[in-house]
């Protein structure tokens, strides 16, 4: 079974630009979510897909960022514009809906805003 | 507001020994609990997990006991291995919102 793929692995960008991060899951897998990790802490949820609607955004500053999953499969996580804060990795995951299995997560994307 | 917290930044144990990793949360409406693991430059993979019906859940070196009334939850690994080095990350869910709430993580380290 192939994993959750991301790109890109690392992506350096000034204050005030934008970004974009892609994210394909695993094969029949619902439920999306993309996470931020900030360095030292752990993950917090930014966003959850259910198929393409949105269940969560709750945590997602929507002045600076947006995600879509058009067609129920692959997602961007975009951000626009950048903050020296928003550095950190980020991390996209999905889950057949089923907890015991817990989520698979990709790799991550490494942001740096300088 | 922390729901899940992982007070050890770090834990240093020497090989063949026990590791324990120790996990609070404050939500009474969380009934499942997961491990994750963690490797530099890589994601979180699931290592383990326990519905609130149970007190503990074993996986070959790996052991997850759950104490609610205390809400407190631990992950014994014995024996403990050099590959075993990495960050340890605690969450918790409420599986009828069935999103992950992970804590801020416990760096191990296996020394020979």
């Amino acid at each position: 079974e192939a994993g959750v793929a991301q790109s890109p692995r690392y992506k350096i960008i000034e204050k005030r630009q934008s970004v974009a991060f892609w994210c394909n899951p695993i094969s029949g897998h619902a439920t999306l979510y993309w996470y931020q990790q900030i360095l030292g802490q752990g993950p917090k949820l930014l966003i959850q897909f259910q198929n393409n609607g949105v269940v969560d955004d709750s945590q997602l500053p929507k002045d600076r960022f947006s995600a879509e999953r058009l067609k129920g499969v692959d997602s961007t996580l975009k951000i626009q514009p950048a903050k020296l804060e928003d550095s950190a990795v980020y991390l996209c995951a999905s889950s057949s809906g089923q907890l015991s299995y817990g989520y698979t997560f990709g790799s991550g994307t490494r942001l740096t805003v300088v | 507001d922390q729901q899940v917290k992982q007070n050890s930044p770090s834990l240093s144990v020497q090989e063949g020994r026990i590791s324990i990793l120790n996990c609070d949360y404050t939500n009474s409406m969380f009934d499942y609990f997961l491990w994750y693991k963690k490797y530099p430059a890589e994601g979180p993979t699931f290592l383990i997990s326990i519905s609130s019906i149970k007190d503990k859940n074993e996986d070959g070196r790996f052991t997850v006991f759950l104490n609610k009334s205390a809400k407190h939850l631990s992950l014994h690994i014995v024996p403990s291995q050099p590959g075993d080095s990495a960050v340890y990350f605690c969450a918790a869910s409420d599986s009828s919102a069935s999103k992950i709430i992970f804590g801020s993580g416990t760096r191990l380290s296996i020394r020979p």
